[in-house]
């Protein structure tokens, strides 16, 4: 459970705030994703990087804004949220990205409240 | 669009019981992944089982195992012999041409000791 870890694991933020969640794969994988997990609601994917080139921006609002580095780093930052925003934000990797066979692998979450 | 059903919330039995959590999806694909992932309570989602649409045999990990019907386009989880650690949420997934996951809206299975 280690392979991909995600911090902080919790984060309580007011609207006006300007937070950063980080995301850390030690797998050697080339491709990770942001997804926002609600309740009863399937998850929602948010961006994909392979080989650190997004691929994927689902219509996500731009107070949302990722940043992948290198292909083990990828952070989420976060300003001007709404209240709606609160959610689990989940992290993962896959070895390749674009091939239909490539598993996930997740992180524990960042809990995000926002007030 | 491609969707992903899953059609029960809740459900909840007694440990060593067997129980199956039902998935439907929709697609005009042929071509395709189908994935069962698990989430524990407060740990990460972790891949249970993967079915892949051009094998007819159902894929089996040990005390799980997958009925895929494609031309019902149903693919549902059985778990034998259920124990306390299989306590958690299950999200069926589908994968196609585009490579993004489609995700169910999960189901909440509870075993009972």
């Amino acid at each position: 459970e280690t392979g991909v870890t995600q911090t902080p694991r919790h984060l309580v933020m007011g609207m006006t705030n300007k937070k950063s969640l980080k995301c850390e794969q030690h797998l050697g994988h080339n491709a990770m994703y942001w997804y926002k997990q609600s309740a009863k609601k399937p998850l929602e994917l948010m961006f994909v990087y392979s080989l650190e080139e997004r691929v994927e921006n689902n219509s996500v609002p731009s107070r949302f804004s990722p940043e992948c580095p290198n292909s083990s780093h990828l952070f989420l930052h976060l300003h001007t949220l709404q209240p709606e925003d609160s959610a689990l934000y989940l992290c993962a990797s896959s070895q390749e990205g674009a091939v239909r066979t490539d598993t996930q692998y997740f992180g524990p979450g960042t809990r995000l409240t926002v007030l | 669009a491609q969707t992903v059903t899953q059609s029960q919330p809740e459900m909840s039995v007694q440990e060593a019981e067997t129980v199956t959590l039902s998935c439907t999806y929709d697609t005009s694909e042929s071509n395709y992944y189908l994935f069962w992932y698990k989430q524990p309570p407060s740990r990460q989602m972790i891949l249970v089982i993967r079915q892949e649409a051009y094998k007819q045999q159902n894929a089996t990990e040990n005390r799980f195992s997958v009925n895929f019907q494609k031309a019902a386009k149903s693919f549902s989880l059985k778990i034998s012999d259920s124990q306390l650690g299989d306590t958690a949420m299950y999200f069926c997934a589908f994968r196609g041409s585009n490579y993004q996951l489609i995700w169910g809206a999960g189901t909440k299975l509870i075993i009972k000791p």
